[in-house]
C-alpha cells in the first residue's frame, strides 16, 4: 500500500545533541510537510516543500532545518534540541496545492523526548 | 490567517449513542479534512470534504462552505471511536495550502 513512513517512531536525545528525523513516502506526492504537535495541542506546521522548493513558516525557530534530497525522502534536523522541543513530529504529503489534489496524508509520527 | 474552532472540546458518550461534532472556520477554504487521532498519535484521515456530504460506515460529514462550518456525525458509537477528532482547513490564500487545525474534540466512549 502507498503510504507515509516515519523513522524512528520514538527518539530520545540529550539536551543540545543534534537529532534527525526521517520521512519517506511511496505516494509520489509533490508536497511534503513537517508538523510539530505538543501534548494536548493541535499540530502546527513548521515548513513544507513543493518539490525542491522550501517554505519556512515565519515562526519556526532557526533551530529547525529540513532537507529533501529527492521526491521520496524528507528530513527534519533539530540542531540543538531544548526541553521545549519534546513533541510528536508529524510528516504529511499531498499531491499538489490545488483544490481536489491537496488532501494531506500523515505518517505515524516520531515522538521525541529530550533529556 | 484562518481561525478554526471546534465544539464541544470534550464529549463523553455511552456506547451506542450518536453525536455531532462541529467545526467553524473564518474564511473561504479549498480543503477541509476531518481526522481521528488514535492513542498512538497517528492522524487517521476520515474525510476530505471542502464542500458537500460524505458517508463512510457509521461516520458521515457535511460541509456548508457558504456558511463556513462542517459537521461530523458519529452514529452507534463504539469504544474504538474514542480519541481526539480534529478538523483542519486549508486555503489557496495560504502558502502551500497549509492545514490550520482546530483545537480538537476529545471523545470518550464508555462501554
Amino acid at each position: 500500500d502507498a503510504m507515509v513512513i516515519q523513522n524512528p517512531r520514538y527518539q530520545v536525545t540529550q539536551f543540545g545533541k543534534p537529532v534527525t528525523l526521517s520521512c519517506s513516502q511511496t505516494l509520489n506526492h509533490n508536497v511534503m510537510y513537517w508538523y510539530q504537535q505538543k501534548s494536548s495541542q493541535a499540530p502546527k506546521l513548521l515548513f513544507h516543500y513543493y518539490d525542491k522548493d522550501f517554505n519556512n513558516e515565519a515562526d519556526t525557530p532557526d533551530n529547525f532545518q529540513s532537507r529533501r534530497p529527492n521526491t521520496s525522502f524528507c528530513f527534519l534536523d533539530i540542531r540543538s534540541p531544548g526541553l521545549g522541543d519534546a513533541a510528536m513530529y508529524l510528516c504529511a504529503t499531498s499531491r499538489d496545492w490545488a483544490g481536489g489534489l491537496n488532501e494531506q496524508f500523515f505518517g505515524p509520527g516520531t515522538r521525541l523526548t529530550v533529556l | 490567517g484562518i481561525q478554526v474552532e471546534q465544539s464541544p472540546p470534550d464529549l463523553i458518550l455511552q456506547e451506542g449513542a450518536n453525536s455531532t461534532l462541529r467545526c467553524n472556520f473564518s474564511d473561504s477554504v479549498n480543503n477541509l479534512q476531518w481526522f481521528h487521532q488514535n492513542p498512538w498519535g497517528q492522524l487517521i484521515n476520515l474525510f476530505y470534504i471542502p464542500s458537500g456530504t460524505k458517508q463512510n460506515g457509521r461516520l458521515s460529514a457535511t460541509t456548508v462552505a457558504t456558511e463556513r462550518y462542517s459537521l461530523l456525525y458519529i452514529s452507534s458509537s463504539q469504544t474504538t471511536d474514542s480519541g481526539v477528532y480534529f478538523c483542519a482547513v486549508g486555503s489557496d490564500k495560504a502558502a502551500g495550502n497549509k492545514l490550520t487545525f482546530g483545537g480538537g474534540t476529545r471523545v470518550l466512549v464508555k462501554p
